[in-house]
């Protein structure tokens, strides 16, 4: 157990909704990593918090968007979806903000789009 | 595109062999990690080679790095079953670098 927590473990859902996936670092973690894993495209980095400010943003679509709340959790919202966004969602969290240190996988989100 | 690439792709041995895997970069390193996924999981870290080491060990993997190459090395000595497993190589791709930087991974299968 990595410690990290997300929700939910599955999701199913159909194009043009709107889905809110949920992040909880491990206890003390200020940075959090949000990445997407496809077949096709591997693992992708979408975005990075750190202490509720975003610090480095990836290969992000406009339809995407996270934030980090005050308790350092952090929700990532991915809307108008397309069958292309069928991925696994991945969360990371580690204890400084850049990464001279491990980071910590949550299980992943498995999105399907119908 | 990606920073690191890893090579083989697709790597299947018996257990008890050593497995080898390569991992190329592009960009100047602080450090190269290098992680696990078993199918459909997250990933776990392995072990955290910085720019200034060039060999590391962690029970049966060895880890180079060559930053004249821009590439390293996961070796995993002595391989069982439970090995089988998707390996990644990341990197930070810099200076002042806030992402980690994901291979394409190794699938590596350890046949009984």
């Amino acid at each position: 157990d990595s410690g990290v927590t997300q929700t939910p473990k599955h999701l199913i859902t159909a194009t043009g909704q709107r889905v809110t996936l949920r992040c909880s670092p491990r206890s003390g973690d200020l940075s959090v990593y949000w990445y997407q894993q496809s077949l096709d495209q591997g693992l992708q980095f979408l975005i990075q918090y750190y202490n509720g400010e975003e610090r480095a943003k990836g290969n992000i679509l406009e339809r995407f968007s996270a934030q980090q709340f005050p308790d350092l959790h952090s929700e990532l919202n991915l809307s108008s979806l397309e069958l292309g966004d069928s991925a696994l969602y991945f969360c990371a969290s580690s204890a400084r903000q850049g990464l001279a240190t491990e980071a910590f996988f949550g299980q992943g989100t498995r999105l399907t789009v119908v | 595109s990606q920073q690191g690439e890893e090579d083989p792709q697709a790597l299947s041995i018996q257990e008890g062999e050593n497995a080898t895997m390569n991992c190329s970069y592009k960009t100047s390193i602080n450090n190269l990690q290098w992680y696990r996924q078993n199918s459909g999981r997250g990933l776990v870290h392995l072990i955290l080679i910085r720019s200034n080491e060039r060999e590391k060990h962690s029970g049966r993997l060895r880890v180079t790095l060559d930053t004249s190459k821009k590439s390293s090395s996961l070796l995993i000595t002595a391989s069982r079953a439970a090995d089988t497993a998707s390996y990644f190589c990341a990197t930070d791709a810099g200076q002042g670098a806030q992402k980690l930087v994901f291979g394409q991974g190794t699938r590596l299968t350890i046949n009984p």
